[in-house]
C-alpha cells in the first residue's frame, strides 16, 4: 500500500514570494491534515479536512495561508506572501477518519530567506 | 486548552537498557493518544495508538499505557538498541477532533 506522498521535498524562496505544497493521501483515507513543524518543536495542526470539507482551520494564518482539497483526494497548501518565520517543515498526514491512526508523509522543508 | 508535555526533552542510555518516555496532557477529555517516532529529516512513523477506553497497547518491544485520570501516557521500550535512536512524539486527539503534539523526547542509545 502506497503511503502519503508530498512534493516538493525541499523549497527555498525569498520573503514575500509565494509557494505551494502538494499532498496525495493514502487511498481511501477521508481525513487529511496539514501540520507545520518548526525546528525543535512538535508539529502544529494548521488545517484538517474531512473529505473536501474543512473540519478545523483555527490555527491557519488565513491572511497568508490557504489550503484546498478538491474532490476529497489531493490537497494543496499555499503561502502568499511568505515571511521568514514560515521557515519550517510542512507535514501532510491522512487517516481513515477523524479518530483513526494518522499516517504522515515525508514532509516539505521550506526555507524563507 | 489542551497542552501536551514530554519529559525528559533528551535522554541518553546504553544499549540493552529498558526505558520509559513520559507524556502528560492537561485535559483528560481525549479520544485517543498516539505515539510516533521521527528520524532526522524524515516524517513521522506511527508506533502505537491507544483509544480512550484502553489502558495499554503493545507492539514488539514497545508498550504504551494511558491513564486519563492522571493525564499521563508512557512509552516503554524494552532492551533498547542503537536503531531506536530517534525523537519520540506523543499526540493527543482532543475535543473538537484537534490533535495536539508534545515537543518530543530525543533518545540516543549508545552501542
Amino acid at each position: 500500500e502506497a503511503g502519503v506522498a508530498q512534493s516538493p521535498r525541499y523549497k527555498i524562496i525569498e520573503k514575500r514570494q509565494s509557494v505551494a505544497f502538494w499532498c496525495n493521501p493514502i487511498s481511501g483515507h477521508a481525513t487529511l491534515y496539514w501540520y507545520q513543524q518548526i525546528l525543535g518543536q512538535g508539529p502544529k495542526l494548521l488545517i484538517q479536512f474531512q473529505n473536501n470539507g474543512v473540519v478545523d482551520d483555527s490555527q491557519l494564518p488565513k491572511d497568508r495561508f490557504s489550503a484546498e482539497r478538491l474532490k476529497g483526494v489531493d490537497s494543496t497548501l499555499k503561502i502568499q506572501p511568505a515571511k521568514l518565520e514560515d521557515s519550517a517543515v510542512y507535514l501532510c498526514a491522512s487517516s481513515f477518519g477523524n479518530l483513526y491512526e494518522q499516517y504522515f508523509g515525508p514532509g516539505t522543508r521550506l526555507t524563507v530567506t | 486548552k489542551q497542552e501536551v508535555t514530554q519529559i525528559p526533552a533528551a535522554l541518553s542510555v546504553p544499549e540493552g537498557e529498558n526505558l520509559v518516555l513520559n507524556c502528560s496532557f492537561t485535559d483528560s477529555a481525549i479520544y485517543n493518544l498516539q505515539w510516533f517516532r521521527q528520524d532526522p529529516g524524515k516524517g513521522l512513523t506511527s508506533l502505537l495508538l491507544i483509544q480512550s477506553s484502553q489502558r495499554e497497547q503493545t507492539s514488539g518491544r514497545l508498550n504504551a499505557s494511558l491513564d486519563k485520570s492522571s493525564g499521563r501516557s508512557t512509552l516503554y521500550i524494552a532492551a533498547s538498541q542503537p536503531g531506536d535512536s530517534a525523537t519520540y512524539l506523543c499526540a493527543a486527539n482532543t475535543g473538537g477532533f484537534k490533535t495536539i503534539f508534545g515537543a518530543g523526547t530525543r533518545l540516543f542509545v549508545k552501542a
